[in-house]
Formats: structure tokens, sequence, C-alpha cells
């Protein structure tokens, strides 16, 4: 089992929809999570963390933790065209950050 | 507000040969981690290094191996390359309380 899954992609949604990523994790004694976004040829960029469970908003991000079921989730509101790119979930094991495999998320007008 | 630097962007290298790598942290960062990047793949922790020292170290083989300076710079070395160390090298730095990494550009490294 890896230890943070994410589907690959890729996930298609029109403009001005909401974009819903997921990512499932294994270790139980994960205490910090976080959302990157990659655009093809870039280095990851951190667009929301989230340590508690519950939602977590900034502009038209929203980042959501169930620790229970060891899963995140990143929603997208208002998609653009420029949110097209691939998004990484994160998660935290003492100190190093484990990465999946990214979805890949295209935004058509 | 210095962010997180990489030196070079590119670089191309015969298998077997040797390679330095460079990054310095974003200003008030005293801990850089070296990730590799596949195509199509997450990042791969390497290293983690904090005053001087390696305090992490992911599966790598012993060909890969880092230094810190005092002022928390950083190189990653890789010897005897192999095809296989292809990829996208990323520096991150955050301070020693843990929380957010923010990377580099990060360096695209080809093995020929």
């Amino acid at each position: 089992q890896k230890e943070v899954e994410q589907n690959s992609g890729p996930l298609s949604v029109p403009e001005g929809a909401i974009a819903s990523l997921n990512c499932t994790y294994s270790d139980r004694g994960s205490q910090s999570f976080f959302w990157y976004r990659q655009y093809s040829g870039k280095s990851p960029e951190l667009i929301m963390s989230i340590y508690s469970n519950g939602d977590k908003e900034d502009g038209r991000f929203t980042a959501q933790l169930n620790k229970a079921s060891q899963y995140v989730s990143l929603l997208i509101r208002d998609s653009q065209p420029s949110d097209s790119a691939t998004y990484l979930c994160a998660v935290t094991g003492t100190d190093k950050l484990i990465f999946g495999t990214g979805t890949r998320l295209q935004v058509f007008p | 507000d210095a962010g997180v630097t990489q030196s070079p962007t590119h670089l191309i290298k015969t298998r077997g040969q040797q390679v330095t790598l460079r990054c310095s942290p974003k200003s008030g960062h005293d801990t850089v981690s070296w990730y590799q990047q596949a195509l199509g793949q997450g990042p791969q922790f390497i290293f983690q290094y904090y005053e001087e020292e390696e305090r992490q170290r992911g599966n790598f083989p012993d060909r890969f191996s880092g230094h810190q300076f005092p002022n928390y710079s950083s190189e990653l070395n890789v010897n005897a390359l192999l095809l296989g160390d292809s990829a996208l090298y990323l520096c991150a730095s955050d301070t020693r309380q843990g929380g957010e990494q923010y990377f580099g550009p990060g360096t695209r490294l080809t093995v020929t």
C-alpha cells in the first residue's frame, strides 16, 4: 500500500465549476497535511496547509481533513483555466514530506 | 523576502560522472530538505539537513550525499551517475519547528 494515494486523473471540469481532489494516507500518526500545485515544468507551490479535522478555507480553496478516515481533500471553487495543473497531496511523517503522485486537473473554457 | 534559490537550472552529465547541486533557503529558514522528482511522479525525499547535520534520510543509496553550511545553504552531491538519476531535483526549506516547506525552482538533471 502506498503511503499517500491520489487518483492520477486527469480530472476535467468546466470553467466556473467546483473541482474536488482527494487523497488518502496510511500513517495514522501523520500530523500535518499540505496541498501543492505544480505547473508543468515548474516546482511545487504550496497552496494550502491543514493540521486539524474539519475545513479550512482560503479564497477559492477549501481543504478538508478527516483523520479518522485518513482522508484529505481540496475543493477549488469557480475553477479557472489557470487552475489547470497537477495537485500534489503531501503528509508529514517525522518532519519529512511524503507525497502522492498527484492529480492532474484540466479546466476547460 | 528572498525565496528558495537553486543552481544550476539545468545540467547535462554523462554516466559515471559526479554532480553538485546548490540551494539557498528562504530567509528565516534553517532546515533544508532535498527531493527527487521523476517524470509523472511525486517528489521523493532524499535527506534533510539542520545545524549542518543530516537529520533524516530517505531510501536513497550512499551515492547521494549532502552538506549544509553555517549560512544554512546546502549542497547535494551525486556520485557515479546512472541514467535513472535523471530527474528534477528540488530543494525545500522550513524552520526546525516544522510546518510548511517551500520549494525552490529545481534543477533539471539529465544523465546521458
